[in-house]
This record gives structure tokens, sequence and C-alpha cells, in this order.
């Protein structure tokens, strides 16, 4: 597809679980972020890749927080042994310029709900 | 530390009248700012941009104001329609890279 691809759209999981989010990014899009959207809040930031450079991981908010970028395309958000305020929508955007105008283009989410 | 505001949670508006959002930061290293806006069960889409260097930017019913000295940026919809009906967010990034701050949202109605 031509956009942000991201799954699953909506994963329900018990506290304490492992949970694994994908983001397919748009294709020949060098930069990949990672955002987190909870209830009622802003876009909170998680975390950003930019080519074979080592990432930024400034926004991740505990070490239960990892991500990887293979290949320099698809990525994944992995959240372990989850805790009910991890609920969130997860958004990943890419974008095409390292120093540019800042214009992401995001996927719909990934919306978790730990139990 | 909330380095981008949106003091609005909401807005509601008569279709035709003018939509104005409102955005505060604290950052004087920002030199760029964007306006998102969001659908529900939809990722954010760019909707207009500004940089530091200018107080104003224009694109068709869109117009972002910035004031630098009072770190104050605002979003005019003129005239309003009920398809802008969606939630707004301002976002800001400092030179050299692409990671954004984005405030907490301003959900706007726009009333037939």
């Amino acid at each position: 597809g031509a956009g942000v691809s991201q799954s699953p759209s909506n994963k329900v999981t018990e506290k304490g679980k492992d949970v694994e989010l994908r983001c397919d990014p748009i294709s020949g899009h060098t930069a990949l972020y990672w955002y987190r959207q909870s209830l009622g809040q802003g876009l909170e930031f998680l975390i950003y890749f930019q080519g074979n450079s080592a990432p930024d991981k400034s926004g991740l908010p505990s070490d239960r927080f990892s991500a990887e970028r293979t290949g320099g395309s698809v990525s994944t958000l992995t959240i372990q042994r989850t805790q009910q305020e991890d609920s969130a929508v997860y958004l990943c955007a890419s974008s095409s310029s390292w120093a540019g105008t800042g214009e992401l283009f995001f996927g719909e989410g990934s919306r978790l709900t730990v139990l | 530390d909330q380095q981008v505001k949106q003091n609005s949670p909401s807005l509601s508006v008569q279709e035709g009248r003018i939509s104005i959002l409102n955005c505060d930061y604290t950052n004087s290293m920002f030199d760029y700012f964007l306006w998102y806006k969001k659908y529900p069960a939809e990722g954010p889409t760019f909707l207009i941009s500004i940089s530091s260097i200018k107080d104003k930017n224009e694109d068709g019913r869109f117009t972002v104001f910035l004031n630098k000295s009072a770190k104050h940026l605002s979003l005019h919809i003129v005239p309003s329609q009920p398809g802008d009906s969606a939630v707004y967010f301002c976002a800001a990034h400092k030179g050299g890279g692409n990671k954004l701050t984005f405030g907490g949202g301003t959900r706007v109605l726009v009333k037939p």
C-alpha cells in the first residue's frame, strides 16, 4: 500500500503479558517514529530511527519498552510485562528526510488495551 | 514538562464562521511548527506548517500565525465547514531533526 501500515489495529492483553506491534513505513522513507496517545492526551514521542544511525530512544518510558527496525524498513515495538498504564493508541510515522520540514506520515495506529 | 501546550481542549463553532485554535510553547529552540488534524480511528494528517523566520503562512482556508516573542501560534480556519470537525494538534521541532513535540490537541466541532 501507499501509506504507513500498522498491525494489529486492536490488541487486548492481560497484565504481565508481552506484546509486539508492527509498523511498515512508506517505501523509501528513511525515518521512522513511534508515538503513543493515551486517552485524552496528546502524542507522546517514544523512539525515532533514521537510516543506519543509532536510534533516539529518549522517549521510551521504561526498560519494558524496546523497538527495532530491521533492514531499514519494518519496525517492531515490543512491550514486556504490560501494565494497565500502557493502554494507549500506538502510532507509527515515517518521513523521507533527515532535517526537513517535519512532515510525518502516520499510520492508523494500534490500540492496546491491558486488562 | 509540557513544551507545547494547547490550553483549549475543545471548541464549538457555527458553519461558515471562523475557528481559532491556539498553541503556546516554552522551548525557544523550536524553529518549525506544524498543525496536524486527526479524525477518529485514523492517524494524524499534516495540515499546515510555518518556519520561525515567518509570521504567517496561508493555505486556502487555513492560516497559521506565529508570534515568536510571545512563543505563541494560532491556526485560523475560515470559513469553517462540518468536515473540519476533528482533533487538531500543534507540533514543533528544533532544527536538525524531525522529532516532533506535540500539544495535547483541541477538539473542534463545526455545527451545520
